[in-house]
């Protein structure tokens, strides 16, 4: 069975800190990793497509790289602001039109 | 900006009915997909449909589910007979490629009683 793990599960930072988080995923059948933004009563927001080992993606104060060697990947907040608010989540695709979702790490900004 | 639309947002339905959750993809997208969401655990793939036909499937998707595109635009999850469950929340996505971004829509919160 594959499986997607996230940590940590959720996180509290105060506004103006740098966080990170991780997802692993198995370093086999890899074909893409996706991170979504999820807000409360949202639908999941796309952020990052990754497919090829060593990338590195950046939009506005969030980045992410990808290690499929090793089967992991951290995504990067800088400067968290309160409307960063929200679950993120990874998703391992295991063929070209099929994912598996990670239970998703909620972060908390505190004003 | 294009966006996945989906209908209804909350249905309520009796054990053993039937249900259609309707979805309309981003015009230009290719892909589409079904995901289901439990209260208080992971997003969890479905099925994904391309070129008319199923193209990959998990091991929810058993045979009290199909899917459909009956026409240019919608793109439909029937449950054949509901169980108690079924309750969750159903997400439609759509991408251009495969390997695309999937674009989500709002979601159709179901219920079963």
């Amino acid at each position: 069975i594959l499986n997607v793990e996230q940590s940590p599960q959720s996180l509290h930072v105060q506004e103006g800190d740098s966080t990170n988080f991780t997802c692993s995923f198995p370093s086999s059948n890899f074909y893409a990793l996706h991170w979504y933004r999820w807000e409360t009563a949202k639908s999941p927001e796309a952020l990052f497509v990754m497919t090829l080992n060593g990338d590195e993606k950046k939009k506005g104060r969030i980045s992410a790289t990808l290690n499929t060697k090793e089967g992991y990947s951290y995504l990067y907040i800088k400067g968290s602001q309160p409307e960063d608010s929200a679950t993120y989540l990874c998703a391992f695709g295991t063929s070209y039109d099929k994912v598996i979702f990670g239970p998703g790490t909620s972060l908390s900004v505190i004003p | 900006e294009p966006e996945v639309t989906q209908t209804p947002s909350h249905q309520v339905t009796q054990m053993g009915q039937e249900v259609i959750l309707r979805c309309v993809p981003i015009s230009n997208h290719l892909y589409f997909y079904w995901y289901r969401q439990i209260l208080g655990q992971k997003v969890e793939f479905l099925v994904s449909f391309y070129n008319n036909e199923i193209s990959e499937k998990s091991e929810i998707f058993d045979d009290q589910f199909s899917v459909e595109r009956p026409d240019g635009s919608n793109f439909t999850l029937k449950i054949r007979s509901t169980k108690l469950e079924d309750s969750a929340m159903y997400f439609c996505a759509s991408s251009e490629g495969g390997l695309g971004t999937q674009y989500f829509g709002p979601g159709t919160r179901l219920l079963v009683l």
